[in-house]
């Protein structure tokens, strides 16, 4: 069966220095991926998204990048964290080709907090 | 482009009342609609989806939703809720993109409280 793990759990940070947030999906292949950010009352924004490797989308202009350096693995990254940067962040995959549904698959998520 | 519109953002109920959350969304070609759940500490878990056919779908615990495409609604209902029911709600549509890409967009979730 497939799974999604995401890491750290929890990072406390201070402004300006660096971020890694690190997605893996085990138990498939060229699934496309995915980075939001949930917001209290806002719902789920969409910030990355990735249809294979080293092909990288952004939905929104931020002070966040993203990488997928191997199919099955994907990262946030930051050079220099902002306070605004604070968040909920989950990493999701979705089938591709004719299985892809649009049935998201959620990790368990990142609480970052920037002080 | 698709919107998600989820008119309750909290919604607070007695165990065994009756649950409707409300989903309208805007997209003009076909979608496939779902419903997540995000329980206290959990990750995001899919509820149910529809994707074509019946346009009353079940889901898992009791809930149910119905797509009414003329009124661009997928509403949430379960008959009677449970305190183990209390968590946010997310509605979802997804259109085909290129590439292989499904956009999903969310709406805003709806915290729903079930008291004893």
């Amino acid at each position: 069966s497939q799974t999604i793990h995401q890491w750290p759990a929890t990072l406390v940070q201070p402004v300006g220095s660096p971020l890694s947030l690190e997605c893996t999906v085990e138990g498939t292949s060229n699934p496309n991926l995915y980075w939001y950010r949930q917001a209290a009352g806002r719902g789920l924004q969409l910030l990355f998204y990735s249809v294979g490797i080293g092909q990288i989308s952004s939905e929104v202009p931020q002070n966040l990048s993203a990488s997928r350096p191997q199919d099955r693995q994907f990262i946030l990254s930051s050079k220099k964290l902002l306070l605004s940067d604070s968040g909920f962040y989950l990493c999701a995959w979705t089938h591709r080709g004719n299985r892809n549904t649009g049935e998201l698959f959620f990790g368990e998520g990142s609480r970052l907090t920037v002080l | 482009a698709q919107s998600v519109s989820q008119h309750n953002h909290h919604v607070i109920l007695s165990e065994a009342a009756s649950l409707e959350l409300g989903c309208n969304y805007s997209y003009g070609g076909t979608v496939n609609l779902f419903w997540y759940v995000q329980y206290p500490g959990q990750h995001l878990q899919l509820l149910l989806k529809y994707f074509s056919g019946d346009p009353l779908v079940k889901g898992i615990k009791g809930f149910e939703a119905e797509f009414i495409k003329s009124k661009f609604s997928f509403n949430l209902r379960k008959p009677s809720v449970q305190w183990s029911d209390t968590a946010e709600y997310f509605c979802a549509v997804n259109a085909p993109g290129s590439g292989g890409y499904q956009k999903v967009t969310f709406g805003t979730g709806t915290k729903l409280q079930v008291i004893p």
